[in-house]
């Protein structure tokens, strides 16, 4: 059964200072890994997929890596508007998305 | 209008009435979802449409039928329903369940169940 998991549950952070959000995941073969942000009472929000291990994606301040049991969501110099709940999820070969129950951040000025 | 739009917005209703909810994509994607979130919970995928069939149906109970009349749009038919049902029920639309694209939401409708 494909399972994901994050770490941690929430994250406090000053403005400014880096971190890094992981997502493990067992699947029975990966089409792909996905971030998304997402505001309360809002939809999730896509940033970005990763189809296989070593690809790296970046958009702002967040860039986003992959092996072939973990993702790592890397915040640089983070400020209060990337304030959210960031969730991953992935997708096996056949199989529905399965999402992680994300990491609630939040960005201190 | 653009990407994934649902109507309404937020709901209250009794637990005798009946009522729908609405998604309708403007994506040209084949592939539909309706998910439950409730608080501090993971995403619960309910159903899932692809080329208007119903490929899942994740052990929901018959108070919430979907429909799907085409590739477009997406209802959720509730019907005396509970309390605990009270929650953000999100849709979502991705090209199809064949390729590995990702999902795009609509904004969600928050539903209070009195």
């Amino acid at each position: 059964e494909d399972q994901v998991t994050q770490s941690p549950e929430a994250l406090r952070l000053q403005e400014g200072e880096s971190s890094s959000l992981n997502c493990s995941y067992t699947v029975s073969g990966l089409r792909g890994l996905f971030w998304y942000r997402q505001d309360p009472g809002k939809g999730p929000e896509f940033l970005f997929t990763l189809y296989s291990a070593g690809e790296e994606k970046e958009k702002e301040r967040l860039k986003a890596t992959l092996t072939k049991k973990e993702s790592f969501l890397h915040i640089t110099a983070p400020k209060p508007e990337d304030s959210a709940t960031y969730l991953c999820a992935v997708r096996g070969y056949g199989q529905n998305f399965v999402f992680g129950p994300g990491t609630r951040l939040s960005v201190l000025p | 209008e653009t990407g994934v739009t649902q109507t309404p917005r937020h709901l209250v209703m009794g637990m005798t009435n009946k009522k729908s909810l609405k998604c309708e994509q403007h994506l040209g994607h084949n592939a539909m979802y309706w998910y439950k979130q409730s608080a501090k919970k993971p995403l619960e995928l309910m159903f899932v449409y692809n080329f208007k069939e119903q490929t899942e149906n994740n052990s929901v109970p018959s108070r919430f039928s979907p429909e799907c009349p085409n590739s477009s749009h997406l209802f959720l038919h509730l019907h005396t329903l509970q309390p605990e049902d009270s929650a953000l029920y999100l849709c979502a639309s991705s090209q199809d369940m064949e390729s590995g694209d990702e999902q795009y939401f609509g904004p969600g409708t928050r539903l209070t169940v009195t």
